[in-house]
């Protein structure tokens, strides 16, 4: 069974502040994307990464996908309180694209 | 831009009852699927959908659940006889093509079970 772990649950912390979450697992995947969720909403895409090793920037935030493309991470600079929200990672796996794998998130509250 | 868009936002339900959920994917995309959310736990595939037929399912989707393209634009999942456990967030999502596999999701319809 595949699995994806995220890390930490749960994140607070002062607006101006650089944070980096994680998401791992034992399993290859073909790409992995990062959703931002807000309550009660569907996951929002931010990017995908396919290549191993890959660094991709959305404006503050930075993503990376490990260079055995199992883990990837992604790191915010200067936290705003706007990027408040659950950021969620989801594989696809290298034997079947088509189904996303997904960890549980991580929670993130910006204090301003 | 175009969105991947879902009715009901909520739907109450007695249990054993019929449900139908509706999704409108993005125009141009050939893959759909279907995937749930019970609070506070992962979100799980449910079915993928493709060519007019069912491309993978998951455990999940048992013989209660069903899936249609009625038309060229309408995607629906039905579950025919409701348990308590089937209460969740449903998304729809589709996707233009493989390999990147880049998803949309739309808002969700919430379904409660009574």
């Amino acid at each position: 069974t595949q699995l994806l772990e995220q890390s930490p649950q749960f994140l607070s912390i002062q607006e101006g502040e650089n944070l980096t979450v994680y998401c791992n697992s034992s399993s290859v995947f073909s790409s992995l994307q990062w959703y931002r969720q807000e309550p009660g909403e569907g996951p929002v895409l931010l990017v995908t990464v396919v290549t191993g090793g890959e660094v991709k920037k959305l404006k503050r935030l930075t993503f990376q996908f490990g260079d055995a493309r199992k883990d990837s991470s992604l790191h915010i600079t200067a936290a705003q309180p706007g990027d408040t929200g659950l950021y969620l990672c989801a594989g696809a796996s290298a034997g079947n694209n088509r189904k996303l794998i997904w960890g549980l998130g991580t929670s993130l509250a910006v204090n301003p | 831009e175009p969105e991947v868009t879902q009715t009901p936002s909520h739907q109450v339900t007695q249990m054993g009852q019929e449900v139908i959920l509706r999704c409108v994917p993005i125009s141009n995309h050939l893959y759909f699927y279907w995937y749930r959310q019970i609070l506070g736990q992962k979100v799980e595939f449910l079915v993928s959908f493709y060519n007019n037929e069912i491309s993978e399912k998951s455990e999940i989707f048992d013989d209660q659940f069903s899936v249609e393209r009625p038309d060229g634009s309408n995607f629906t999942l039905k579950i025919r006889s409701t348990k308590l456990e089937d209460s969740a967030m449903y998304f729809c999502a589709s996707s233009s093509r493989v390999p990147y596999n880049e998803q949309f999701f739309g808002p969700g319809t919430r379904l409660t079970v009574l």
